[in-house]
């Protein structure tokens, strides 16, 4: 089975510049995540998907990310302008129904 | 207060050596829990669930204790191949997850 694919695995930008990040989940899973991890910290929910529906956006910071999820399987994230904070590495996972997760490699974001 | 909390280690442990991490979490009211193992620089992958009877995977045991709200992860026999920060994870009853910062295993030769 084949796993969580991300892309771009890395990304250098400047400050004030877009950036886009994509993930194709496991086939068969109907939850997608993206979170983001801070070095030393654990992964923070930004959005939860389940099929198309964003059913939990609420730790997204909604005036730079966005993020979509057409027809229910691959998504994209977002950042539009990115700022110095932002530089972190951004994990998409997915799961059957909301239980245990399987991540991808990470997209490790940096904002000069 | 966070909603899950570990000790970040580290925790430098010879091999074969027997090591316990525990971790808390706030929400009594939380439906699920795991354990992810992260290596340096790549993504967490799921090592166990946590079930409320405890379970086994080899040489790896969970126990949640719902009481005192806390989840343990006990590793016997220590490999240098356990290396790595281990991540306590709940699931709420708003089915959120919720990830701690991690403890980081030190196994030495």
């Amino acid at each position: 089975e084949a796993g969580v694919v991300q892309s771009p695995r890395y990304k250098i930008i400047e400050k004030k510049q877009p950036v886009a990040f994509w993930c194709n989940p496991i086939s068969g899973h109907n939850t997608l995540y993206w979170y983001r991890q801070n070095l030393g910290q654990g992964p923070e929910l930004l959005i939860r998907y389940e099929n198309e529906e964003a059913v939990d956006d609420s730790q997204l910071p909604k005036d730079r990310f966005s993020a979509e999820r057409l027809k229910g399987v691959d998504s994209t994230l977002k950042i539009q302008p990115a700022e110095l904070g932002d530089s972190a590495v951004y994990l998409c996972a997915s799961s059957r129904q909301n239980n245990e997760q399987f991540f991808g490699p990470g997209t490790r974001l940096t904002v000069l | 207060r966070k909603e899950v909390e570990q000790d970040p280690g580290p925790f430098n442990v010879p091999e074969g050596a027997t090591v316990a991490f525990n971790c808390t979490y706030s929400n009594s009211a939380s439906q699920s829990f795991f354990w992810y193992r992260q290596d340096c620089r790549k993504e967490p992958k799921l090592l166990m669930s946590v079930y409320s009877s405890g379970n086994e995977d080899g040489r790896f045991t969970a126990q949640l204790n719902r009481a005192s709200q806390y989840i343990s992860l006990l590793i016997r026999d220590s490999k240098l191949s356990d290396s790595a920060t281990y991540l306590c994870v709940v699931k709420d009853n708003f089915n959120k997850f919720y990830f701690g910062s991690g403890t980081k295993l030190n196994v030495k030769p």
